[in-house]
């Protein structure tokens, strides 16, 4: 039981340059999220999935695209990096409903840096 | 619009000290979620504790207890006898129903151990 798996773990990218960031699930949860994480910020919501084939905008959407196409995968996108998206990005997924929220699981973390 | 609020950005004691984080939110929502994560230098989050807006009884945890009372929006968390490995950045986050799905972070407080 691998729980919340992130890949990659780091990368470094040039402005402009485009990449995707895998999040992977075994523990079978309707709800995934992706968070973005700088200094002095805490974690704040860029995109989250209440289930298979759906997404949502948090708090921070702009500049990137997500996609659940398999229950177990989020995948968040950047189709052209900018230096304002270095951050350490954390993927987390949960057993929430409507109408009781669960502990968020989180991932590893994926370490960005855009040059 | 809900916000969480940690005016501790850092506490250093010496161990076997006690110290409280503070926490205080803000949510117009009557059902809310309210949780503690602990990042330590390693960077993965975990989990510490939930608790939802009906639950008010305190909670204790071997070194660890947490304070909830909706009279003053405040959810604040003790060590007492603290240690070197309780060296970390603690967040407190809230849920609701009425915003987006995802946690809302306060800012974080890193807590420093003195041996």
């Amino acid at each position: 039981n691998a729980g919340v798996t992130q890949t990659p773990k780091f990368r470094v990218l040039k402005t402009g340059q485009s990449m995707t960031l895998l999040c992977a699930q075994d523990m079978n949860h309707e709800y995934m999220y992706w968070y973005r994480q700088d200094p002095g910020m805490g974690l704040r919501l860029i995109h989250y999935s209440v289930g298979e084939g759906t997404t949502a905008k948090g708090e921070v959407p702009d500049g990137y695209n997500v996609s659940r196409l398999k229950k177990q995968n989020f995948l968040l996108g950047l189709e052209s990096a900018a230096p304002s998206q270095t951050s350490v990005y954390f993927c987390a997924s949960s057993y929430s409903s409507q109408r009781s929220y669960n502990e968020q699981f989180f991932g590893p973390g994926t370490r960005l840096t855009v040059l | 619009a809900q916000k969480v609020t940690q005016a501790q950005t850092e506490i250093s004691v010496v161990e076997k000290e006690d110290v409280t984080l503070d926490c205080v939110y803000e949510t117009r929502d009557t059902t809310y979620y309210l949780f503690w994560y602990k990042q330590p230098p390693s960077g993965e989050l975990v989990f510490l504790i939930r608790r939802n807006s009906f639950d008010e009884q305190n909670e204790i945890s071997g070194r660890y207890s947490w304070n909830f009372q909706k009279s003053t929006s405040s959810f604040n968390f003790t060590i007492t006898a603290s240690q070197v490995v309780d060296s970390a950045v603690y967040f407190c986050a809230l849920i609701s129903g009425g915003g987006a799905d995802g946690l809302t972070f306060g800012k974080g407080t890193h807590l420093i151990i003195q041996p």
